[in-house]
């Protein structure tokens, strides 16, 4: 199984920051990697897929980058709606696997 | 973005059985790969099964030889049965649809609100 790592594991920022997420995996999955956002109570939604592609309707405030092992989801210009819960995912083979996420909080 | 509705979470005892149903919004249900994924309390996310348009079928170890997915597609319905529960299968079960092409690979794009499967004595 291909192994997730999230970084940080948590966070605090304030409206208006530029916050940045790190996802890496534990075998070269090319770009095949999603970003979803979880607000509590709330199923997951999709952010970006293949690693770099904005989900229709998503803010473009959200970006994402990277290929091979190492990715990154950047939020520039923080929104109090994006304090959430993120979590990146492998599907470059099942079991497609998650990160642990990463909690977003006001600061 | 398809509307996901899933029913038939509730409390069980170890061992026990439950059967979860997802319905679907539209009518083209029968072209899409569909999905169990499950998220225990305070948890992340764990993925649990697939099933695919052309009937192709995926477990996790984890729930591998106790949970069966299946498809109605006259139905517009996805359905997932969990034989010998255990107190580690208690989570929320969401159905996730997943879209694919070559170049972008699988994703979650649709996802239900979830039903609450809480295994206990």
């Amino acid at each position: 199984d291909i192994q997730m790592t999230q970084s940080p594991s948590s966070l605090s920022a304030s409206v208006g920051d530029r916050v940045t997420i790190t996802c890496r995996t534990s075998q070269i999955i090319h770009r095949y990697l999603n970003w979803y956002q979880q607000k509590p109570g709330k199923a997951p939604s999709l952010l970006i897929y293949a690693a770099s592609r904005l989900q229709s309707g998503v803010p473009s405030r959200f970006s994402g980058s990277g290929s091979g092992a190492d990715f990154t989801l950047t939020i520039s210009n923080l929104q109090p709606e994006d304090f959430a819960t993120y979590y990146c995912q492998q599907s470059y083979s099942t079991p497609w696997t998650f990160g642990q996420g990463t909690k977003v909080e006001i600061k | 973005e398809v509307q996901l509705v899933e029913s038939g979470g509730g409390l069980v005892k170890p061992g026990g059985s439950l059967r979860l149903s997802c319905a679907a919004s539209e009518v083209s249900f029968n072209t899409y790969n569909m999905n169990w994924v499950r998220q225990a309390p305070g948890k992340g996310l764990e993925w649990v099964s697939s099933i695919g348009s052309d009937g192709y079928i995926d477990y996790a170890d984890s729930v591998k030889g106790r949970f069966t997915i299946s498809r109605d597609n006259a139905k517009n319905s996805l359905y997932l049965q969990m034989n010998s529960l255990r107190a580690e299968d208690t989570a929320v079960y969401y159905c996730a649809r997943d879209l694919y092409d070559i170049l972008t690979g699988y994703y979650f794009d649709s996802w239900g609100q979830g039903t609450l499967v809480a295994v206990s004595s």
